[in-house]
C-alpha cells in the first residue's frame, strides 16, 4: 500500500523567511496531493492542494510543487509569520480522494 | 451548516468497555472516513464509506466496526476498548468523486484506563 513520508519533523524559521516542507510517497498511482494546516488542539484544516495533471500550484504566500517521476511533492510557504506555527500534514491519495494516507506531521514554529 | 459534528468531546473508558463514537454531517457528502491521530503519526485511516450501506477498511481497522444507515451520519464503535485505543479521533466527509476536499470534525478525545 501507500507510504507517505515527511520531512523535516520540525522546522524553525525566523518571522519573514521562507519555509519548505517536503513529502515522498511509494504508489504511483496516487493522484491528488493534499496539504493540511492544524493548529494545538484543532482539526486539521486544508490550505492546498494538488493534483497529479499539474507541476505546481499557488495560493498568496502559500505554494506546492509536484515531481511526479520522483514522486516527491513540497509546500512551501514564503514571507512565514507567527500565525503560521502549526503542524502541517501532506497525505496521497488514488482515485481523487477516495482513501487518504498521510505524513507524520512537520511542527512548524516561526519566531518573532 | 454545522458541517462536520462529532460527539462527544473527550471520554474516558476502562478496559473491556464499548462505546461509539458519533459523526454526523449536514452538507449531503457521499464520502466519510475515520481517522485516529496519535503523536508523531499522522492521521491513520480506521474505516470509510463511499455511500449509505458501504464501507470498507481502512489502514488500522481492528477493534473497530462502523455503519453507515443513512447519508449524514457514520458512526464508530469500539467492541471492547483497549489502552492502545487510546487517541484522538476524526470523523471527515468529502462531497464525492471528483470533488476532493475533505472536512473534518472537531475530533474526540479517548482515554482508555
Amino acid at each position: 500500500g501507500e507510504n507517505v513520508e515527511q520531512h523535516p519533523s520540525t522546522l524553525s524559521v525566523q518571522e519573514g523567511d521562507s519555509a519548505v516542507i517536503k513529502c515522498t510517497y511509494s504508489d504511483s498511482a496516487s493522484n491528488y496531493f493534499p496539504w493540511y494546516k492544524q493548529e494545538l488542539g484543532k482539526r486539521p484544516q486544508l490550505i492546498i492542494d494538488i493534483r497529479s495533471n499539474v507541476g505546481e500550484k499557488k495560493d498568496q504566500r502559500i505554494a506546492v510543487t509536484l515531481n511526479k517521476t520522483a514522486k516527491h511533492f513540497s509546500l512551501h510557504i514564503t514571507e512565514t509569520q507567527p500565525e503560521d506555527s502549526a503542524v502541517y500534514f501532506c497525505a496521497a491519495s488514488i482515485n481523487y480522494g477516495q482513501n487518504f494516507v498521510f505524513g507524520p506531521g512537520t511542527r512548524l514554529s516561526v519566531l518573532p | 451548516n454545522a458541517g462536520v459534528t462529532q460527539t462527544p468531546k473527550f471520554q474516558v473508558l476502562k478496559t473491556g468497555q464499548s462505546m461509539t463514537l458519533q459523526c454526523a454531517q449536514d452538507m449531503n457528502h457521499e464520502y466519510m472516513s475515520w481517522y485516529r491521530q496519535d503523536p508523531g503519526m499522522g492521521l491513520r485511516l480506521i474505516h470509510y464509506s463511499v455511500g449509505a450501506g458501504i464501507t470498507d477498511q481502512g489502514e488500522v481497522p481492528n477493534g473497530y466496526n462502523v455503519s453507515r444507515s443513512t447519508t449524514e451520519d457514520f458512526p464508530l464503535r469500539l467492541l471492547s476498548a483497549a489502552p492502545s485505543q487510546t487517541s484522538v479521533y476524526f470523523c471527515a466527509s468529502r462531497q464525492g468523486p471528483g470533488r476532493e476536499t475533505q472536512y473534518f470534525g472537531p475530533g474526540t478525545r479517548l482515554l482508555v484506563l
